[in-house]
């Protein structure tokens, strides 16, 4: 069974630019997750997505990111303008059913450096 | 206040020691989880339970409901094992605590 797969692993912009991630979860999982895991801390939920409606953004910075998951599958995060303090490890998670009853699957994360 | 707090922050230990690492919480949950993350790479899921004792191999992770309190145990610590362990509660949504990291020295 093929693991959640993110895209890029390493991005480097400068501050203002914009940014996109990708995360295909594993197959099947109606639950998907992006967080934001800054050096030394604990993941930090972003969005929460179950099938193509949003469960959960209130930690999402609207005015600069925006996620999407269209046809309830694949998703995407996209920074635009970044800032200096976006740097960190963006991590895309899946699971078969919502946070009370699964197991949490993680992809490999994207990485994003911003000078 | 976080809701998951996990102890030790830091852990460096001679290979083949017993290791244990701690996890408190402050809400009620569905399920606990203990991750592990290896430098520059993904977080994989070790256990998820959420009463009792579950055994994998030399980890062994423990329960206590009542007083909201797990434990992480790593028997005959090896190198390899060296790698950020985080704790994680999940309730509607997944708590996160800080992570551990563990250095096993030769």
């Amino acid at each position: 069974e093929a693991g959640v797969a993110q895209s890029p692993r390493y991005k480097i912009i400068e501050k203002r630019q914009s940014v996109a991630f990708w995360c295909n979860p594993i197959s099947g999982h109606a639950t998907l997750y992006w967080y934001q895991q800054i050096l030394g801390q604990g993941p930090k939920l972003l969005i929460q997505f179950q099938n193509n409606g949003v469960v959960d953004d209130s930690q999402l910075p609207k005015d600069r990111f925006s996620a999407e998951r269209l046809k309830g599958v694949d998703s995407t995060l996209k920074i635009q303008p970044a800032k200096l303090e976006d740097s960190a490890v963006y991590l895309c998670a899946s699971s078969p059913y919502g946070g009370d009853t699964g197991e949490l699957f993680f992809g490999e994360g994207s990485r994003l450096t911003v000078l | 206040k976080n809701e998951v707090e996990q102890s030790p922050q830091n852990l460096t230990a001679q290979e083949g020691e017993f290791i244990t690492i701690n996890c408190s919480y402050s809400v009620g949950i569905s399920a606990l989880h203990w991750l592990q993350q290896h430098p520059g790479g993904g977080i994989v899921s070790l256990f998820m339970l959420s009463s009792g004792k579950k055994k994998h191999g030399r980890l062994i992770a423990t329960i206590n409901i009542q007083e909201k309190h797990s434990s992480l145990h790593i028997t005959a610590s090896h190198p390899r094992d060296s790698a950020v362990y985080i704790c994680a509660v999940s309730r509607n949504q997944f708590y996160f605590g800080t992570g551990t990291s563990l250095t096993v020295i030769p």
